[in-house]
């Protein structure tokens, strides 16, 4: 496809389960990050990587929260014993020449 | 640690007005500057992207101007429509690759 494409768009699970969030970046894109966004907030910094190695994980908030990109295209972000306060929207971004360009994001629900 | 701040945090302004968004960051030395725009429940869509060494960039109806040594950029928008009623996001993006975001200005123009 042309553009980030984010899969599932939404996503309801229960407390204590593990859920992967998978991002398929722009082809090409070597550069990929992901953020989490809480209503009325700006996005925040979780992980980027630059090919298949994570260059900075400086902002995923504590060891249950891991990434990977195997083959430095496709990557998944995968929460291990979600929390109800793990619930917001988890972008992914791919960025060429500079510019970074967002999907639609993964709508996470835990109840 | 970079910050990035907007302001307002929300604006409402008659359609036909020209109007302006504000910016700031703290750490100068950053490779770029970007402004995506953002629906509600979307993803973002990029506006303007302005590399350092830049001082503006120009899109239709909006104009973005940078003053790094300042640590500043506006987003000017003319002659305001509804269809501009959106969350405005600055982002910058660090020497360490790292792309930190401000929380945005939520725009409302009234028909």
């Amino acid at each position: 496809g042309a553009g980030v494409s984010q899969t599932p768009s939404n996503k309801v699970t229960e407390k204590g389960k593990y859920v992967e969030l998978r991002c398929d970046p722009i082809s090409g894109h070597t550069a990929l990050y992901w953020y989490r966004q809480s209503l009325g907030q700006g996005p925040e910094f979780l992980i980027y990587f630059q090919g298949t190695g994570a260059a900075d994980d400086s902002g995923l908030p504590n060891d249950r929260f891991f990434a990977v990109r195997p083959e430095g295209s496709v990557s998944t972000l995968k929460i291990q014993r979600t929390e109800r306060g793990d619930s917001a929207v988890y972008l992914c971004a791919s960025q060429g020449a500079g510019e970074a360009f967002f999907g639609q994001g993964t709508r996470l629900t835990v109840v | 640690k970079q910050e990035v701040t907007q302001i307002p945090a929300a604006l409402s302004v008659p359609e036909g007005e020209n109007l302006v968004l504000n910016c700031s960051f703290t750490d100068s030395a950053i490779y770029n500057l970007q402004w995506f725009r953002q629906d509600p429940g979307k993803g973002l869509t990029s506006l303007l992207l302005i590399q350092s060494s830049q001082r503006e960039q120009t899109s239709g109806r909006l104009n973005a101007s940078l003053d790094k040594s300042s640590g500043r950029s506006t987003l000017y928008i003319a002659a305001s429509q509804p269809g501009d009623s959106a969350t405005y996001l600055c982002a910058v993006e660090n020497r360490d690759d790292k792309i930190i975001f401000g929380k945005g200005t939520r725009l409302h123009i009234l028909p």
